[in-house]
């Protein structure tokens, strides 16, 4: 079946920029009814979508992050990243890729995830 | 944007009670509402989507209903692997919203 996994710095500076990478395995990322999506989660608190790509190349931000948010594919490594700018420490959390199937009649959810990744913003 | 609540924030139950939750979105999200079991240090798991049904491999203790602005989350018979903290989540807008959560721990 289809698994995700999350990797990059697990620390960045403030100001600078995040990168982060979902690898996907046992699939295809350009296969089926499906688009991509990264969602972050602070310490105790709850999700915040950030954003999603389809494998068109075709994107939608959260508008609360959109200036600072850039997500990319690569179907030949079977790859899609996130990139954050300008990040704070109020960007430090745990940072989740996760594949979206969407449909006409039921709206679009999440499934599977990636394990996680913590990204904590700090000098 | 689409506002999400939950409630209760959190409840306590034992083992064997039938545990209901529910989510209010602030307008009408037709049956685009999914709901998330998520532990401690783990992901999300999905558990309904489209607000009714049941995704794979998720036992059937666990049932979604509701449509238009108001959801329910029931677990008929609470197992002791379903402590955790539930999320919905709505897809009728671009801007994919989640509600705050419900924490359901051990009474």
């Amino acid at each position: 079946q289809v698994q995700l996994q999350e990797s990059g710095p697990g620390l960045v500076k403030p100001s600078q920029t995040l990168s982060l990478t979902c690898t996907v395995s046992g699939g295809s990322i350009s296969s089926g009814s499906y688009y991509w999506s990264w969602i972050r989660q602070p310490a105790g608190k709850g999700l915040e979508w950030i954003g999603r790509i389809y494998t068109s190349g075709s994107t939608n931000y959260n508008p609360s992050l959109k200036s600072r948010v850039t997500i990319s594919v690569d179907t030949s490594k079977n790859q899609f990243s996130l990139k954050l700018s300008s990040v704070t420490a109020a960007d430090t959390a745990v940072y989740y890729c996760a594949r979206a199937t969407s449909t006409i009649f039921g709206g679009d959810w999440f499934d599977p995830w990636g394990q996680g990744t913590l990204v904590t913003v700090s000098s | 944007d689409i506002q999400m609540t939950q409630s209760p924030s959190s409840l306590s139950a034992s083992v064997g009670d039938r545990v209901t939750i529910t989510c209010r979105a602030s307008q009408s999200i037709s049956s685009y509402l999914n709901w998330y079991q998520q532990k401690p240090g783990k992901a999300p798991k999905l558990l309904i989507y489209a607000a009714s049904s049941l995704q794979s491999g998720v036992p059937s203790r666990f049932s979604g209903s509701g449509s238009g602005t108001d959801f329910t989350l029931t677990i008929s018979s609470l197992q002791p692997e379903d402590f955790a903290t539930y999320y919905c989540q709505q897809s009728y807008s671009t801007l994919i919203t989640f509600g705050p959560g419900t924490k359901v721990d051990i009474k």
